[in-house]
């Protein structure tokens, strides 16, 4: 099976840059994903990386360590709509099912 | 142009009533996905579809809850006799290709069982 881990709270302040992490434990591997939530809303896709190393896009960049079992989603120049709660998940080694943690909760300040 | 979109947005169920949450995924999206999300949690999977076939539906709980899409296209979640426990999200999903990289989401029907 799957185990994630990620912290449930964080707070930043606007203008800075926060690293969210994921450890995550599987028997099998086939991709890690971020997704962003705010209140009541769906999840939107943030990024995907199957390979290690740092996809960068925009604002938002995403880390995979694979011998690590290890993520991070790195947020810059954060805004306060940037204030949602993140979601890192693994794609399994059945290909349809992804296993979600329980997402960081993100507050920015001004 | 047209998200994933769900029906109800809304369900309110008496303890032991069958309910039927239905999905319309974006046009010509090969997989779609069914979540359970409970508060303050990540969306757990119940099941997954590639076109008409569900390929997967490890994660459904129990056999009161049942999954079809008949045509490819529409699905439907549906829960025999409800139970308090079944109070959640219902998130559904889809993705372009197989095997689901890049899913959207529709933004979900909420359940409450009473």
């Amino acid at each position: 099976g799957q185990n994630i881990d990620q912290p449930t709270e964080m707070t930043a302040t606007e203008g800075a840059i926060v690293q969210i992490n994921c450890t995550y434990q599987t028997s099998g591997f086939n991709g890690l994903f971020w997704y962003q939530q705010h209140a009541g809303e769906a999840p939107t896709f943030l990024s995907y990386n199957v390979l290690d190393g740092l996809e960068e896009k925009g604002r938002f960049s995403s880390f995979l360590s694979r011998s690590k079992g290890y993520s991070y989603l790195l947020l810059k120049e954060l805004q306060m709509k940037d204030s949602a709660s993140y979601l890192c998940a693994v794609r399994g080694p059945n290909a349809g099912k992804s296993t979600f943690g329980d997402g960081t909760t993100l507050t920015v300040k001004p | 142009g047209a998200g994933v979109s769900q029906s109800p947005r809304y369900k309110v169920a008496k303890r032991g009533q069958d309910v039927a949450l239905r999905c319309d995924p974006i046009s010509g999206h090969v997989s779609l996905f069914w979540y359970q999300q409970a508060l303050g949690q990540g969306p757990e999977f119940l099941t997954y579809f590639q076109n008409e076939a569900q390929l997967d539906k490890s994660g459904l709980p129990s056999d009161r809850f049942f999954a079809e899409r008949p045509e490819g296209s529409v699905s439907t979640l549906k829960i025999q006799r409800t139970q308090q426990e079944d109070s959640a999200v219902y998130l559904c999903a889809s993705s372009l290709g197989g095997g689901g990289k890049e899913q959207f989401f529709g933004p979900g029907t909420r359940l409450t069982v009473l």
